[in-house]
């Protein structure tokens, strides 16, 4: 029983344009929500997170938004850049990690 | 040094061989986290040590055998393994284990079992 999932297995954005990750959750106890990418050959890397009590969190190109109501997240990034190209898991604070969406960003 | 290091980085064994996977960080972080990930699949938890003792065990089969000699290190000792056990091994670290914090992730170790 998958408790959060990226519906989306795949997305492709052109450079500069906007990139919208989307996750879904069932279970309403989760606390906290992480987002990390992973290249390949790497460990996944922490982008950015939001807590249950805000609705939106910013850092830079990134921004993370929280709809509770619909247990939905989304991450935007924007503008894209080549190097966005990863596979990207949303996680939650239960340490269970989402289907993942592998991004890429073409010129 | 915001790095955890992982080693081997490659690892091939036989069902009936005993090996061990090794985590590194020094970072000060007081728990630390096993993960296995399958290709095309999210990581799965397997072990959490917080404060150097077990605290999360998730159900894992006792051919994987965890250690934590000190803050610093986590061993995953195996032990006639499966096929199926073939896959990404991913080493973690955070400065606590409440889940809140982020994460730092080893670059994994790649199991084959033959």
């Amino acid at each position: 029983d998958q408790q959060v999932k990226q519906n989306s297995p795949s997305l492709s954005v052109q450079e500069g344009r906007i990139s919208i990750l989307n996750c879904d959750y069932t279970n309403s106890m989760f606390d906290y929500f992480l987002w990390y990418k992973k290249y390949p050959a790497e460990g996944p890397t922490f982008l950015i997170s939001i807590s249950s009590i805000k609705d939106k969190n910013e850092d830079g190109r990134f921004t993370v938004f929280l709809n509770k109501s619909a247990k939905h997240l989304s991450l935007h990034i924007v503008p894209s850049q080549p190097g966005d190209s990863a596979v990207y898991f949303c996680a939650t604070d239960k340490l269970i990690f989402g289907t993942g969406t592998r991004l890429q960003v073409f010129p | 040094d915001t790095e955890v290091t992982q080693t081997p980085k490659h690892l091939v064994m036989g069902m009936t061989n005993k090996k061990s996977l090794k985590c590194e960080q020094h970072m000060g972080h007081r728990a630390m986290y096993w993960y296995k990930q399958k290709a095309k699949k999210p990581p799965e938890l397997m072990f959490v040590y917080s404060y150097e003792k077990l605290s999360i065990n998730e159900s894992v089969p006792s051919r994987f055998s965890p250690e934590c000699p000190n803050s610093s290190l986590l061993n995953l000792h195996l032990h006639a393994l499966q096929p199926e056990d073939s896959a990404l091994y991913l080493c973690a670290s955070s400065q606590d284990p409440t889940g809140h914090l982020e994460q730092y992730f080893g670059p994994g170790t790649r199991l084959t079992v033959t």
